[in-house]
Order: C-alpha cells, then sequence, then structure tokens
C-alpha cells in the first residue's frame, strides 16, 4: 500500500514569502504529526492531529506557523513570511489510533531553504 | 518531559565489525523507545521500538536493543555490519503523549 507522501519534495522561497507544504497520510491513519528537521539535528516536534481536531501544536516556534487538517485526510502546513531560520526539512507522519506505542510512519520530508 | 541523548554524533566502524549506537533517556513516566534510520534524502524508517512487552528487542536488518531501567538506556546493536548500513540512527521517546522526541542522531559510517 501507499506510504506517507509529502509535496513539494524540494521548495525555495524568498524571504517574506508565503509557503505551503502538503501532508498525504497513510489511508485510514487517525493520527497525523508534523516535525521539523534542521540540519544535522533530529526531528522536533511541530503539531499533531487525531481526524481533524489540533489537539497539540505546542511545538510551532511562531504564530507565522499553521497547520490544518479539514477533513482529517490531508494536512498543510502553512509558514507565512518566510525567514532564513525556516530552512529545514519538513518532515510529515501517520499512526493509525496516536497510541504513544505506536509506529509513527514518516514521508520523505520537504526540504525549504528559504534565501 | 521526556528527553534522548545519544552519546557519539558519528561512529565508524570496519565491515563485519559490530556496531553499538548508545542512546539513555530521561522520563517521568515509564517509556516508550523507538530507533529509526534514515538514508540520505529520505523519511525515517522505523528499524525497532520497545513497548514494555519484552526488554530485548530484535528489528529489521539483523538489529536489536536492550532496554535496561536501571541504566536509563536503550542501546542499539547489530552483531556485523554491512556497507548498507550507513545512514543516520535516532533514538526516540514517548510517554504520556504520542509525539516523539528524538535525539541528535548518530552518523553511522562502514568502512571496508
Amino acid at each position: 500500500g501507499a506510504g506517507v507522501s509529502q509535496s513539494p519534495r524540494y521548495k525555495v522561497a524568498k524571504r517574506g514569502q508565503d509557503v505551503a507544504l502538503r501532508c498525504d497520510p497513510i489511508s485510514g491513519h487517525v493520527s497525523l504529526f508534523w516535525y521539523q528537521q534542521a540540519l544535522g539535528q533530529g526531528p522536533e516536534f511541530l503539531t499533531y492531529f487525531q481526524n481533524e481536531a489540533q489537539l497539540d501544536k505546542s511545538g510551532l516556534p511562531s504564530d507565522r506557523f499553521f497547520a490544518e487538517r479539514p477533513e482529517g485526510s490531508v494536512s498543510t502546513l502553512k509558514i507565512q513570511r518566510t525567514q532564513q531560520e525556516d530552512s529545514a526539512v519538513y518532515l510529515c507522519a501517520s499512526s493509525p489510533r496516536g497510541m504513544s506505542e505506536e509506529t509513527q510512519y514518516f514521508g520523505p520530508g520537504t526540504r525549504l531553504l528559504v534565501l | 518531559a521526556q528527553s534522548v541523548t545519544q552519546l557519539g554524533s558519528h561512529v565508524s566502524v570496519s565491515e563485519g565489525a559490530l556496531v553499538l549506537l548508545r542512546c539513555n533517556y530521561s522520563s517521568s513516566v515509564p517509556p516508550y523507545l523507538f530507533w529509526y534510520v534514515q538514508y540520505p534524502n529520505q523519511g525515517l524508517q522505523l528499524l525497532l521500538k520497545y513497548t514494555s512487552a519484552a526488554t530485548l528487542v530484535k528489528g529489521i536488518n539483523g538489529f536489536e536493543a536492550e532496554f535496561k531501567k536501571s541504566e536509563t538506556s536503550f542501546h542499539l546493536t547489530k552483531p556485523s555490519a554491512h556497507m548498507s548500513d550507513a545512514a543516520e540512527y535516532f533514538c526516540a521517546v514517548t510517554g504520556t503523549a504520542s509525539k516523539l522526541t528524538f535525539g541528535t542522531g548518530t552518523r553511522l559510517q562502514v568502512t571496508l
């Protein structure tokens, strides 16, 4: 079956531009996570959805970051007025029910470069 | 809150040698522990996980890890390294919340 897909795979933005990153989770997975991975670092949690409800957004670094999952499947991470420090790989993961012991399945990531 | 420390940002082994990647955790609740592998320009793939069923966990590609509560460790091992094992390895933890908290990663190099 299909895994988690993300688009675009690469995005170059000029500082100040808005960007939108898309995640298609595994079909039927209730939970969806976004992580940010800076160069040479481990992924860091951004936000978490259970169906369409955003249950935890404690990792979003500023109010320029916004995520949604309106129909409980596809999710979009939007970054407004991008800054150079936003350059990173953005990873999306999904899991069947969102239980702590469940495996999270990761997409290939979107590499964002802000110039 | 949970945290993970991976000792050694780079590890180099010869092909056929033992692989040992270290991970220590901190958690105020019983943890669930994971090892993920990341190949260049790819997402993370689960190698194995500890969910309190058995302390010695076997994963894919010949890897295994042992949960040691007294040492707060979950080190990853493989008896014999292959060239294809060269990648970045991440240890991660969850607790009451399902979000993963990752270590900083260990890059494994395998030489001939």
